[in-house]
């Protein structure tokens, strides 16, 4: 069973913060994708990494995948009220499938 | 990229009944799923909605508890079948429109509570 672990559970920090969120696991993944999910709404992708070591930007948000293909992190940077949700990890398994990770609920207070 | 519609947004049940959540794409895709998710947590699959055949449930669902139809390649239903409190949660219609790297696609879910 691939499983995709994620910390912290939640974080609670002030707007112009910086912080980082990691997915990892025992299992390879062909790519990755993280998600942000708002109350009421499903989730919503944010970026698709594909090959190990690689690194996208989307305006303050970076994300890295490891060499490995096992494990990514996201980091955030200036935080702000804005990005509040529940970040979650996705990693592509087989038939199709995503396993999601078990996700991180950032609060972003101003 | 693709709309879904899922209905009902939410419902109230006693235990005992059933309720069949509806999902409707606005264009044909291949790939459609079903999530499970409590308030607040992560996503677990409960199946794979395949168009004109049964559907492909994982490990810990079962087609009698979750009936799943697909009849074309815009909808899918979802039944929860004889409802007791723990099946309160929140149900996902989700579809992918390109190859195995693409994004999912999701409805706004249905907020199910059973009493």
């Amino acid at each position: 069973t691939q499983l995709l672990e994620q910390s912290p559970q939640f974080l609670s920090i002030q707007e112009g913060e910086n912080l980082t969120v990691y997915c990892n696991s025992s299992s390879v993944f062909s790519s990755l994708q993280w998600y942000r999910q708002e109350p009421g709404e499903g989730p919503v992708l944010l970026v698709t990494v594909v090959t190990g070591g690689e690194v996208k930007k989307l305006k303050r948000l970076t994300f890295q995948f490891g060499d490995a293909r096992k494990d990514s992190s996201l980091h955030i940077t200036a935080a702000q009220p804005g990005d509040t949700g529940l970040y979650l990890c996705a990693g592509a398994g087989g038939f199709q499938k995503l396993v999601f990770g078990t996700g991180t609920r950032l609060l972003v207070s101003p | 990229s693709a709309v879904i519609s899922q209905k009902p947004s939410r419902d109230i049940c006693q235990r005992g009944t059933s309720l069949t959540i509806q999902c409707q794409v606005d264009s044909q895709v291949t790939m459609m799923f079903w999530y499970r998710q409590q308030p607040g947590q992560s996503l677990t699959l409960i199946a794979t909605a395949n168009q004109g055949s049964e559907a492909t449930y994982e490990s810990g669902f079962v087609i009698d508890k979750f009936p799943i139809s697909r009849p074309n390649l815009t909808f899918s239903t979802l039944t929860v079948s004889n409802m007791s409190p723990e099946d309160s949660s929140i149900y996902l219609c989700s579809v992918r429109t390109g190859g195995r790297n693409s994004p999912l696609h999701f409805g706004n879910g249905t907020r199910l509570t059973v009493t």
